[in-house]
């Protein structure tokens, strides 16, 4: 029963790297979504897509790019990272449009990055 | 546009004290309304919804009312324990959204 499942779940970087998160979930949701969450910031969506092959852009999006080549797979990746995105990183997923649109979303346990 | 407000924290309480977590929300539609609780570490998890008015949610001895005429969804327990510790979130959904408006969460704290 692994839901929704993160990695890495630690990462540091150096400014100017580039990574990818990975986000997988094996409960064949429509929808995935990236936030961030910061001290005190609460939850801020970074990048959702709502099927396969679709991205669209959040409320934080500079910095960050994503694809969504398969239904289970959500990837977060960061071009040139800079302190500022020194952050914990969720991943969730729920179902689409098809389904009752009151259904919860499902969340990861969350990467924690390090940009220095 | 829609938004989500939580009382703000950090709360700290006495083991077995009743718990008030307020929230309320401004939705041009009729949302549903959910709370999240993250423990310490972790992501967040579904703890309760109510998807209509007068709606009570209910779970692990936490409930929250949707109260349509004060546009509310205040979190309640009798009884706190220390391992309810933990930030929860108040959010909502609109019917057709694709999306979820979050709160800013609050940090709560019970003392042994």
């Amino acid at each position: 029963n692994a839901g929704v499942t993160q990695t890495p779940k630690f990462r540091v970087l150096k400014t100017g790297q580039s990574m990818t998160l990975l986000c997988a979930q094996d409960m064949n949701h429509e929808y995935m979504y990236w936030y961030r969450q910061d001290p005190g910031m609460g939850l801020r969506l970074i990048h959702y897509s709502v099927g396969e092959g679709t991205t669209a852009k959040g409320e934080v999006p500079d910095g960050y790019n994503v694809s969504r080549l398969k239904k289970q797979n959500f990837l977060l990746g960061l071009e040139s990272a800079a302190p500022s995105q020194t952050s914990v990183y969720f991943c969730a997923s729920r179902p689409g449009q098809g389904f009752n649109s009151n259904q919860p979303q499902h969340f990861g346990d969350g990467t924690r990055l390090s940009i220095l | 546009g829609d938004s989500v407000t939580q009382m703000e924290g950090p709360v700290t309480l006495s083991e077995e004290a009743f718990l008030t977590i307020n929230c309320t929300y401004t939705a041009t539609g009729y949302p549903s309304l959910f709370w999240y609780v993250q423990y310490p570490g972790e992501g967040l998890q579904l703890l309760l919804k109510a998807t209509k008015a007068d709606d009570k949610g209910s779970n692990k001895g936490f409930e929250a009312t949707y109260r349509k005429e004060t546009t509310s969804f205040h979190l309640e327990k009798g009884s706190v324990q220390v391992s309810d510790s933990a930030v929860y979130f108040c959010a909502l959904s609109l019917q057709g959204a694709q999306k979820l408006v979050f709160g800013q969460g609050t940090r709560l704290t019970i003392n042994p």
